[in-house]
């Protein structure tokens, strides 16, 4: 089945830590995103990535960091740095700019 | 950039209730999309419809473009319909706007 894989779907955290989620696809897709979601809010974008070895800030990149060696995967790190980092944290793919985007089922990082 | 307003904020349903949603944004898109986050927030893929009318079982979604406004229209609604729905469009290169969402709870 083709589709957008992330792990884990439940992360913990302990403050001062950075932890790395996952992210795949193979849709075959070269565009590939990473969005924040607060509780009742909307999502906003932290980075995107066009093709391999690419990638550019969202609206809420800082204490955020991304890799994106293979185009099948594009990690999301959270670091030390991000003041706030509870929160549910999507991952989506579409093939081009301004094609239909597809959603990963997401992770839930907590911190405590 | 880009507003996107979604209306109303919260609904609530009787099962085998009908709804429109609606989607308004201040400037023109070439595409646009439709999503539900289920209660485990998983988000699925509606409609992408950048324009006219498409349909697909008990929903169907109506953008028009030249009046910067879409409708999703959900028939006969069930509890399975409840979660939130987003609609998203475009705003230069690979920038998506996604409104605050419309909560809709549909009770047995």
């Amino acid at each position: 089945d083709g589709g957008i894989t992330q792990s884990p779907k439940y992360l913990f955290r302990k403050e001062g830590q950075n932890v790395t989620l996952s992210c795949e696809q193979n849709l075959n897709h070269d565009a590939m995103y990473w969005y924040r979601q607060d509780p009742g809010q909307g999502l906003r974008l932290i980075y995107y990535s066009q093709i391999v070895n690419d990638f550019q800030k969202g609206d809420i990149a800082e204490g955020y960091s991304v890799s994106r060696e293979k185009k099948e995967s594009f990690p999301l790190t959270v670091t030390s740095a991000q003041k706030n980092p509870t929160a549910f944290y999507l991952c989506a793919s579409s093939q081009g700019v301004g094609n239909e985007q597809f959603f990963g089922p997401g992770t839930r990082l907590t911190v405590l | 950039g880009i507003q996107v307003e979604q209306s109303p904020p919260d609904l609530i349903l009787q099962e085998g209730a009908n709804s429109t949603l609606r989607c308004n944004f201040s400037d023109s898109v070439n595409n646009l999309q439709w999503f539900h986050q289920n209660p485990w927030g998983q988000l699925i893929n509606l409609f992408y419809i950048p324009s006219g009318t498409k349909q697909n079982g008990r929903l169907s979604a109506t953008t028009v473009a030249t009046e910067r406004y879409s409708l999703l229209y959900i028939s006969s609604s069930q509890t399975t319909d409840s979660g939130v729905y987003f609609c998203a469009v475009p705003q230069g290169g690979f920038k998506t706007i996604f409104g605050a969402g419309t909560r809709l709870f549909v009770k047995a």
